[in-house]
C-alpha cells in the first residue's frame, strides 16, 4: 500500500509562531486530507486538498501532487493549536486511506 | 445532525470474549472505514467498504470481521478479543465520485482487554 511520512514527529512553538508540517506519500493519490487530533482525542478534518492550495484562516495547505509532498501551514499559533496534526491519502485506483504517523504540535503561552 | 455515530464509547472486555462495535452514519456517504489508534501512534486501516455491498481489507484485518448492513451502518466484531486489541477505535464515513471528499470521524471506542 502507499507510504505516508510525515515530519517532523514533535514541534514545540511559542504563542505567535508560525511554522510548516510536511507530509510526503510514495504513489499518486486521488484523496489527500489534514486532520487535527485534539486532546479529547476527536479527529477534526481541516483540508481536503488532493492537489493546489487552500487556505482557511491561520491555516494554509499546499499539495504537489507531481512531486508527492503536502505541507501544512500554521500562522501565529495559539495554544488551541495543540494537538496532532495528520495526514491521510487514498492512492489512485485504490479507496482505502492511509495515515501518516502524524506531527505532534505544542504551543506555549 | 449527528453524523457518524459510534456505540458503544467504552467497553471492557475478558480475553476471549467477542463483541461488535458499532457505527453509523447520517451523511448518506457511500464509503466507511474502521480505524485503530494504539497509544502515541497514528491510526491504522482495518477494514472499509468502499460502497454498500462491498468490503476489503486495510492493513492491519487480522482478528477483526466487519459487516457494512447497509449504506449507513458499518459494524466491526473481534470474534476472540486479545490484549493486543486494546486500542481506540475509530469509525469514518466519506463522500465518494464529489468534488469535494473530506473524510468525518465519530467520536471513538475506548476498547480494553484484560
Amino acid at each position: 500500500g502507499i507510504q505516508v511520512e510525515q515530519s517532523p514527529p514533535d514541534l514545540i512553538l511559542q504563542e505567535g509562531a508560525n511554522s510548516t508540517l510536511r507530509c510526503n506519500f510514495s504513489d499518486s493519490v486521488n484523496n489527500l486530507q489534514w486532520f487535527h487530533q485534539n486532546p479529547w482525542g476527536q479527529l477534526i478534518n481541516l483540508f481536503y486538498i488532493p492537489s493546489g492550495t487552500k487556505q482557511n484562516g491561520r491555516l494554509s495547505a499546499t499539495t504537489v501532487a507531481t512531486e508527492r509532498y503536502s505541507l501544512l501551514y500554521i500562522s501565529s499559533s495559539q495554544t488551541t493549536d495543540s494537538g496532532v496534526y495528520f495526514c491521510a491519502v487514498e492512492a489512485i485506483n485504490n479507496n482505502d486511506m492511509r495515515f501518516g504517523a502524524g506531527t505532534r504540535l505544542t504551543v506555549k503561552p | 445532525n449527528a453524523g457518524v455515530t459510534q456505540t458503544p464509547k467504552f467497553q471492557v472486555l475478558k480475553t476471549g470474549q467477542s463483541m461488535t462495535l458499532q457505527c453509523a452514519q447520517d451523511m448518506n456517504h457511500n464509503s466507511m472505514y474502521w480505524y485503530r489508534q494504539d497509544p502515541g501512534m497514528g491510526l491504522r486501516l482495518i477494514y472499509y467498504s468502499a460502497s454498500e455491498g462491498t468490503t476489503d481489507k486495510g492493513e492491519v484485518p487480522n482478528g477483526y470481521n466487519v459487516s457494512r448492513l447497509n449504506k449507513r451502518e458499518f459494524s466491526l466484531r473481534l470474534e476472540s478479543a486479545a490484549p493486543s486489541q486494546t486500542s481506540v477505535y475509530f469509525c469514518a464515513s466519506l463522500v465518494r465520485y464529489a468534488l469535494n471528499q473530506p473524510q468525518h470521524f465519530g467520536d471513538g471506542t475506548r476498547l480494553s482487554i484484560l
